[in-house]
């Protein structure tokens, strides 16, 4: 799977957008973008993949550059809640269930 | 909404004990996970199960074994607790058809090995 890079951490205030950078200059046709976060003291959770087209759910936006070389992920109006480490992850069909996540970004939304 | 539980939430346990980790999800999904998440290790797979009885090695599965008797209901076991394993114990499930298919994750279970 190809290598992603995203800043450490990064603060949001409550009720603004957060974008969430993420570097992946080495993606390959059939990788996917994946987004994951995890609040602390539980479990990761799913928040939204794509391949190139940009993709919007109920939790946020994914915006993937036309190079498919970076993306960003938009949380549309950041609440406290939102406070958690974000994961970007590329993936592509193989036998390799596993995720694995890199250190991430810590976001901190502020009240 | 997908709900993964798991037994606990923490548990101490000593040297040498057996220990039971159970997982339940009840969205009917095939798949069935079982991760560790250590600080500066990330997350690592130690077992997952495609189907009942089915059962596939992780990357790390020395010193520990599965059960899946039940579609829904993921065990691991640790049949000799060391203090290695010390470690938040992360249970995920996820729809058949391949592994792009987003893992749903339990609230983990923190266990300390005495």
């Amino acid at each position: 799977d190809a290598k992603t890079t995203q800043p450490p951490s990064m603060d949001c205030a409550e009720g603004r957008a957060a974008n969430l950078p993420c570097n992946h200059s080495t993606i390959s046709g059939n990788e996917y973008v994946y987004w994951y976060r995890q609040i602390h003291s539980q479990g990761p959770q799913y928040i939204i993949h794509g391949l190139k087209n940009n993709e919007t759910n109920e939790m946020a936006s994914l915006i993937i550059t036309e190079d498919r070389k970076s993306s960003t992920l938009i949380l549309p109006h950041a609440t406290l809640r939102d406070t958690a480490v974000y994961y970007c992850i590329v993936r592509v069909a193989s036998n390799d269930y596993k995720l694995s996540f890199g250190a991430g970004t810590t976001v901190t939304v502020r009240a | 909404d997908v709900k993964v539980t798991q037994s606990s939430r923490y548990l101490v346990k000593r040297t040498g004990e057996k220990v039971f980790l159970e997982c339940v999800q009840d969205m009917d999904h095939e798949n069935m996970f079982w991760y560790r998440q250590d600080p500066g290790l990330g997350l690592r797979l130690i077992y997952f199960s495609y189907d009942v009885k089915m059962k596939e090695k992780g990357d790390i599965p020395e010193g520990y074994s599965v059960s899946r008797e039940k579609k829904e209901r993921f065990s691991l076991i640790l049949e000799s607790a060391s203090t290695n394993q010390t470690s938040m114990y992360l249970c995920a499930s996820s729809f058949g058809g391949g592994s792009l298919k987003e893992q749903y994750f339990g609230p983990g279970t923190r266990l300390t090995v005495t």
